[in-house]
């Protein structure tokens, strides 16, 4: 299975900075109809996991632009600047390339 | 308005099948493919499988021999049915809609815990 390392575990960020999440596949996420399939999500304290980019840097409907994701190959990184209260969880990173799906470990962001 | 909402048992004894359904709203099954997705408390994220929209199923190679998932397209219901639990399958069960990604509406999910 391809294994998603994200880093770091955790993120302690003052509101109103950026915050920088790495995540790195044990292979490469693009598929041969040249599409990468990495997303990203948050999971809100007591919630479900919300969707929030799609094939590595596409912010879906209702997402911020405040959160830009990029990268290619087996890095990847999800920035969020400007951190606002709300942008308070975990952030997991997602790939459909390869079977089966994975989920990254997580990072956590907290609020200074 | 699109929702889906999980039920089933909370407590489930070791060895036992567990049996969940996600019932969905604002959204056809024939035109919707649906995810389980579980996450054992303060851990991480893994994708059970997926029915999709014409009824085929795939599952994760890991839990495949244990795992089974169907429909009932009339009641706009989906169901899960995994054997032989273990304390390690202690875990939020998810449903949502999406196949292998773009899992855009999720429902709250639903606690089993696995022990004796």
């Amino acid at each position: 299975d391809v294994v998603l390392t994200q880093t770091p575990v955790s993120l302690s960020v003052t509101l109103g900075d950026q915050a920088s999440i790495s995540c790195r596949s044990s292979q490469s996420l693009e598929y041969s109809d040249g599409y990468t399939y990495l997303e990203w999500y948050l999971q809100k304290p007591g919630q479900s996991p919300q969707l929030l980019i799609y094939e590595v840097s596409n912010r879906f409907s209702g997402v911020p632009d405040r959160f830009i994701g990029s990268g290619s190959g087996t890095d990847f990184t999800l920035k969020i600047s400007r951190v606002e209260p709300e942008d308070l969880g975990v952030y997991y990173c997602f790939q459909a390339t390869h079977d089966p799906p994975t989920f990254g470990s997580g990072t956590k962001l907290e609020i200074k | 308005q699109v929702q889906l909402k999980e039920s089933g048992p909370g407590l489930v004894q070791p060895s036992q099948t567990l049996s969940l359904t996600c019932t969905v709203s604002g959204l056809s099954l024939t035109s919707n493919s649906v995810s389980w997705i579980r996450q054992p408390p303060g851990k991480g994220l893994e994708w059970m499988g997926v029915i999709w929209s014409n009824g085929g199923t795939d599952y994760n190679s890991a839990i495949k021999s244990r795992l089974s998932i169907s429909r009932d397209t009339s009641k706009s219901q989906v169901f899960l049915k995994m054997n032989s639990l273990q304390t390690e399958d202690t875990a939020m069960y998810f449903c949502a809609r999406g196949v292998h990604g773009l899992f855009d509406y999720w429902g709250q999910g639903v606690m089993v815990t696995v022990s004796s």
